[in-house]
């Protein structure tokens, strides 16, 4: 069964501080995988998207990590600031035939001042 | 900057009433989703849409639910006859291709059904 597992399912963080969020999945075969800020109440928006060859993707202070042999990625937040308090979820999808993403139940991040 | 948008950002409904969600995709986009959230659930697939066909489908998807582009601009979604289990964030997304390339969610609609 293809799931993706997010991990902490919370966290809590003062601001400046770096953080880093991790996601297991054992979607296969593997397509790409994306991670998305969603902050409450509102559509998810794109941080970064990997395919199979890339291991490491910047978006700012956002840092995305892929090691698709043991089918882990993390999400590196630098310097971490308020606007960070959202929800991020990790999205993988399937090569081949079928598009349905797999969607993480994602980690809630509080930034406090 | 282009975005997706949607319309109504919240609708209440009866049990059995048709509701019809509506979102005009970023315009020179050609594929377009539909996604739903119940409340402190993670997001899951409905549907993809593309060159005026389902591409895709989710288990979710069934016979009470369709999609439709009426126009050139807009991209519904058709509830026939809601359930109260149909409660949820209904968010549409759209991208210029499919499978790998970025998507862009819209705000979503919240969808009550009493």
């Amino acid at each position: 069964k293809n799931q993706v597992e997010q991990s902490p399912q919370s966290l809590i963080i003062l601001e400046g501080k770096n953080c880093t969020l991790q996601c297991n999945y054992t979607v296969s075969p593997f397509s790409n995988l994306r991670w998305y800020k969603q902050d409450t109440g509102r559509g998810p928006v794109s941080l970064t998207i990997m395919t199979f060859s890339e291991n490491t993707k910047s978006n700012g202070r956002y840092t995305a990590t892929l090691d698709a042999d043991t089918k882990q990625s993390s999400l590196h937040i630098t310097a971490s600031q308020l606007s960070d308090s959202a929800s991020y979820i990790c999205v993988v999808s399937r090569a081949g035939g079928s598009y349905i993403p797999t969607f993480g139940r994602g980690t809630s991040l509080i930034v406090h001042p | 900057e282009p975005e997706v948008t949607q319309t109504p950002s919240h609708q209440v409904t009866q049990m059995g009433q048709e509701v019809i969600l509506r979102c005009v995709p970023i315009s020179n986009h050609l594929y377009f989703y539909w996604y739903r959230q119940i409340l402190g659930q993670k997001v899951e697939f409905l549907v993809s849409f593309y060159n005026n066909e389902i591409s895709e489908k989710s288990e979710i998807f069934d016979d009470q639910f369709s999609v439709e582009r009426p126009d050139g601009s807009n991209f519904t979604l058709k509830i026939r006859s809601t359930k109260l289990e149909d409660s949820a964030m209904y968010f549409c997304a759209s991208s210029d291709t499919s499978g790998y390339n970025e998507q862009f969610f819209g705000p979503g609609t919240r969808l009550t059904v009493l």
